[in-house]
């Protein structure tokens, strides 16, 4: 245990649903992470909070939203995703967004869609 | 910009100590090697890292050559719950971002 947790841990979804995917964290960090892992390729990372601001968006297309109510809590609104978006969802956290912060992991969202 | 490369995959046998390898060699002078493992399907573990001197804990040994430009992480006994991929990691300079990169893929073998 990390930590961090994640649900829902798989998800099923048509092109044309909307679903959201949770991360919380139980660390009193400051600073979460949305990755994205496609099977044989390198986890990519989509976004970054600090301090519930986000200050990295890593050119994620626009049918991924994500949202920081408090230091706590990420969410992944998603909404007309495509196949190829069918991947590993993961969260973490770190103590800070800046260097030197190890991050803490959750087990991630199996995301398939149809 | 991976900033590291490792040998995409490794055997050990069990209960021998497993040398994971990786080259950094435009590390500059404040920047920390970072290793993280993951196992199939779950999320990255953190594990280890260091700055220029060696580093132990309870899960591994990290040992960064004097020149910085390479490392090594031990696995003293390896299990075979240690099968996992592994990842050297040297953050960017802005914003904490780890880069993952492929890894090497480590399989203990009974």
């Amino acid at each position: 245990e990390t930590g961090v947790t994640q649900t829902p841990r798989h998800l099923v979804m048509g092109m044309t649903n909307k679903k959201s995917l949770k991360c919380e964290q139980h660390l009193g960090h400051n600073a979460m992470y949305w990755y994205k892992q496609s099977a044989k390729k390198p986890l990519e990372l989509m976004f970054v909070y600090s301090l519930e601001e986000r200050v990295e968006n890593n050119s994620v297309p626009s049918r991924f939203s994500p949202e920081c109510p408090n230091s706590s809590h990420l969410f992944l609104h998603l909404h007309t995703l495509q196949p190829e978006d069918s991947a590993l969802y993961l969260c973490a956290s770190s103590q800070d967004q800046g260097l030197y912060n190890e991050q803490f992991f959750g087990p991630g969202t199996r995301l398939t869609v149809l | 910009d991976a900033k590291t490369t490792q040998p995409p995959s490794m055997d050990c046998a069990e209960g021998r100590a497993a040398n994971l390898p990786c080259n950094h060699s435009t590390i500059s002078g404040n920047e920390y090697v970072y290793w993280y493992r993951q196992i199939h399907s779950q999320g990255p573990q953190y594990i280890i890292h260091g700055l220029k001197n060696n580093e132990t804990n309870e899960m591994a040994s990290l040992i960064i050559t004097e020149d910085r430009k390479s490392s090594t992480l031990i696995l003293p006994h390896a299990t075979l719950r240690d099968t996992a991929v592994y990842y050297c990691i040297v953050p960017r300079d802005t914003g904490n971002q780890f880069y993952f990169g492929t890894g090497t893929s480590l399989t203990v073998i009974p």
